[in-house]
């Protein structure tokens, strides 16, 4: 079981927003902007897309976007494009013994 | 632009050591941020192995910390991890990664290598 939790799951048409959750606890995301969000498309490396709760690196498109509230970290991805299917995975830095944790993984699926 | 490399073999036997090597190049591991490994067995998320500095400060993910050791040769622009008694749980595709612990803005595993698959069988 990860420490941090995402929906296995998620969907949509292209054009539309999505976003995805990553809740954690007081001693992660709670705690610490030291967030990130990597996407993986099947036989790849992980790529990071967004990193301190909101930044993204250069060359990655606008339309992917970040934000925490409390606990709960989330990416948002707008303009829906079929090339953004992939699996998207979340990461912080927590205060407990792990250090570095890691969401299970959120499926995207552009209908 | 920065480049990661992994090596070593693909096939492990069941208590036997994993070591792999993570090659740099584009940027000097003396420069700074941390480096290290991720891996991701079959089908399932991405776990932290542990980070190294190039003064040689390590962080392990304390899951696996009684059995793994990372390494790095500024010398060589390398770095290198070993997992002794290894098992058909620690199958997994391993990537090396610079920046691979959160210390500091902008703490993000930034470069990764393309990623080796190590089997744990006999």
């Amino acid at each position: 079981q990860s420490a941090l939790t995402q929906p296995a799951f998620v969907s949509g048409s292209p054009g539309q927003s999505i976003t995805i959750s990553c809740t954690g606890t007081s001693s992660d995301i709670g705690a610490y902007n030291y967030v990130s969000w990597f996407q993986q498309h099947p036989g790849k490396a992980p790529k990071l897309i967004i990193s301190d709760v909101t930044n993204r690196p250069s060359g990655i498109s606008n339309r992917f976007s970040g934000s925490k509230s409390g606990n709960t970290a989330s990416l948002t991805i707008s303009g829906l494009q079929a090339e953004d299917e992939g699996d998207y995975y979340c990461s912080s830095y927590t205060s407990s013994i792990s250090l570095v944790v890691f969401g299970g993984g959120t499926k995207l699926t552009v209908l | 632009q920065v480049q990661l490399q992994e090596s070593g073999p693909g096939l492990v036997k069941p208590s036997e050591t994993l070591s792999l090597t993570c090659d740099v190049s584009g940027y000097s591991i003396r420069d700074g941020y941390y480096w290290g490994w991720i891996r991701q067995p079959p089908g399932k998320g991405l776990e932290w192995i542990g980070s190294i500095y190039h003064s040689g400060s390590t962080y392990y993910n304390p899951s696996l910390k009684s059995r793994v050791t990372l390494s790095v040769d500024t010398s060589k622009n390398q770095f290198s991890m070993k997992l002794t008694s290894v098992t058909a749980a620690d199958t997994a595709v391993y990537y090396c990664a610079r920046r691979t612990f959160y210390y500091g803005s902008g703490s993000a595993p930034d470069y990764w290598g393309q990623g080796t698959l190590v089997t744990v069988s006999s």
